[in-house]
């Protein structure tokens, strides 16, 4: 089973600044697998970014990914209010078991 | 318009039986695979397992930690997927998701809206 570890746990920055979220996988895999989601409380997941560093449709460009192997990840440029969330990487090469990681809650500071 | 909607909200006692269902329209419900995630309160996303309905025989497959606890399968006729239990347990308490595949390893690219499963005696 690969393992994928967030950092941090929790994030506290002001609208405007830039964010970095970080998900490292135990084991390296393809970054073609490789998806970034934000959930809001009482809400399903939204798919951001898949393949590492597409952009789902919809998803403005001030989000961005990058990443390969084992480590990956995910920018917010500048932040907006709307963008205080939970963030999720999750790896989908490897069915059944397509892992996520723990998450990172995005907070306003 | 694809959708996948949700059975409602159920509290159960340990012990019973339950399946919840996801109800797809908008696409050819045959060719796409549906899975299930489990969020417990509070917590990360959880891949249960997922369920290509195909026209013939369906292609089943769990992840390791829910093989044998629930039991997943689709109704092709309605257009529909479940996911059931045959004895629930208190930490079986968790908002399920349903979520549309469009390979068994590509995106999700379309979710349900969540069934909340309470277990409490």
């Amino acid at each position: 089973e690969i393992v994928l570890t967030q950092s941090p746990d929790t994030l506290s920055l002001s609208p405007g600044e830039k964010a970095t979220l970080s998900c490292r996988a135990s084991e390296s895999f393809t970054s073609t697998y490789l998806a970034w989601y934000q959930q809001k409380p009482g809400q399903a997941p939204r798919l951001l970014l898949y393949a590492t560093s597409s952009r789902a449709s919809g998803i403005p460009d001030r989000f961005s990914g990058s990443g390969s192997g084992t480590d990956f990840t995910l920018t917010i440029s500048r932040l907006e209010p709307e963008d205080f969330a939970v963030y999720y990487c999750q790896q989908y090469g490897r069915s059944p078991n397509y892992t996520f990681g723990q998450g990172t809650k995005l907070e306003i500071k | 318009e694809v959708q996948l909607v949700q059975s409602g909200a159920e509290v159960k006692k340990p012990g019973e039986s339950l399946k919840i269902s996801c109800k797809a329209s908008g696409y050819t419900f045959s060719n796409y695979w549906i899975g299930w995630v489990r969020q417990m309160p509070g917590k990360g996303l959880e891949w249960m397992g997922i369920i290509y309905p195909g026209d013939s025989d369906s292609d089943i497959r769990y992840s390791p930690s829910f093989r044998g606890r629930v039991t997943i399968s689709a109704d092709k006729s309605i257009s529909t997927a479940y996911l059931q239990w045959s004895s629930l347990k208190g930490s079986d308490t968790a908002m399920y998701y349903c979520a549309r595949k469009v390979g068994v390893n590509a995106i999700v690219d379309y979710w349900g809206q969540g069934t909340l499963v309470t277990v409490s005696s």
